[in-house]
């Protein structure tokens, strides 16, 4: 198994600019989620989703969509890329019904808006 | 909405001393996990705490889940320099594994 893998490692944007950052799982779990790490701090939940066709906000879902048309793939969108949200993203999955419910994060994407 | 605090942010020991990092909810957890984050890695899962009064070891680790069930400590006996990184708690919303609040972490360096 790949486990969690997210494309691209890493992103530059000008400002006003959009892009889709692509997370995939092989492992079959229903639960997948969207974090941005800013230096010195936590993970911030931007949006999550329970299973194929279903997804909601986190705590900083602004400047970010999703779908999840699959459950292999989650892919955020980016809409119209801003400096504030030059971060690490980070994807998870997590296998849904048994616990504990181990988050499995990619690598990360690094991106950078100037 | 729910709050997750950590201290100390930053630590820093000489290898061979112990290290201990808290963590506080603003309210009750279902449960509390805890990661690790190497520098320039991504978190990986350590351990999950569920019951009240709950206490885990593993190896040099003992994790420890307070009687109201909001609060949580991660000591570290002996710090090794392999100890280095990150270490977040992250407070699970009981209703949806998916969705979970972590704590801005405690960053630990260790002098050989």
């Amino acid at each position: 198994n790949a486990g969690v893998t997210q494309t691209p490692k890493f992103q530059v944007l000008k400002t006003g600019q959009s892009m889709t950052l692509q997370c995939a799982q092989d492992m079959n779990h229903e639960y997948m989620s969207w974090y941005r790490q800013d230096p010195g701090m936590g993970l911030r939940l931007i949006h999550y989703s329970v299973g194929a066709g279903i997804t909601d906000q986190g705590e900083v879902p602004n400047g970010y969509n999703v779908s999840r048309s699959t459950t292999e793939d989650f892919p955020l969108r980016l809409l119209s890329a801003a400096p504030s949200q030059t971060s690490v993203y980070f994807c998870a999955s997590i296998p849904a019904g048994t616990a504990p419910y181990e988050q499995y994060f990619g690598p990360g994407t690094r991106l950078t808006v100037t | 909405g729910q709050q997750v605090m950590q201290i100390p942010q930053y630590q820093h020991v000489q290898e061979g001393e112990d290290f201990t990092t808290y963590c506080n909810s603003s309210t009750t957890l279902s449960n509390i996990q805890w990661y690790k984050q190497r520098p320039g890695g991504h978190p990986v899962f350590l351990i999950q705490l569920v019951k009240s009064g709950e206490v885990k070891k593993q190896k040099r680790l003992t994790f420890q889940f307070g009687e109201a069930k909001k609060n949580s400590s991660l000591h570290i006996t002996a710090t090794q320099t392999t100890d280095v990184g990150t270490y977040f708690c992250a407070g699970l919303d009981n209703t949806n594994a998916g969705k979970s609040t972590f704590g801005d972490g405690t960053t630990l360096t260790v002098k050989p």
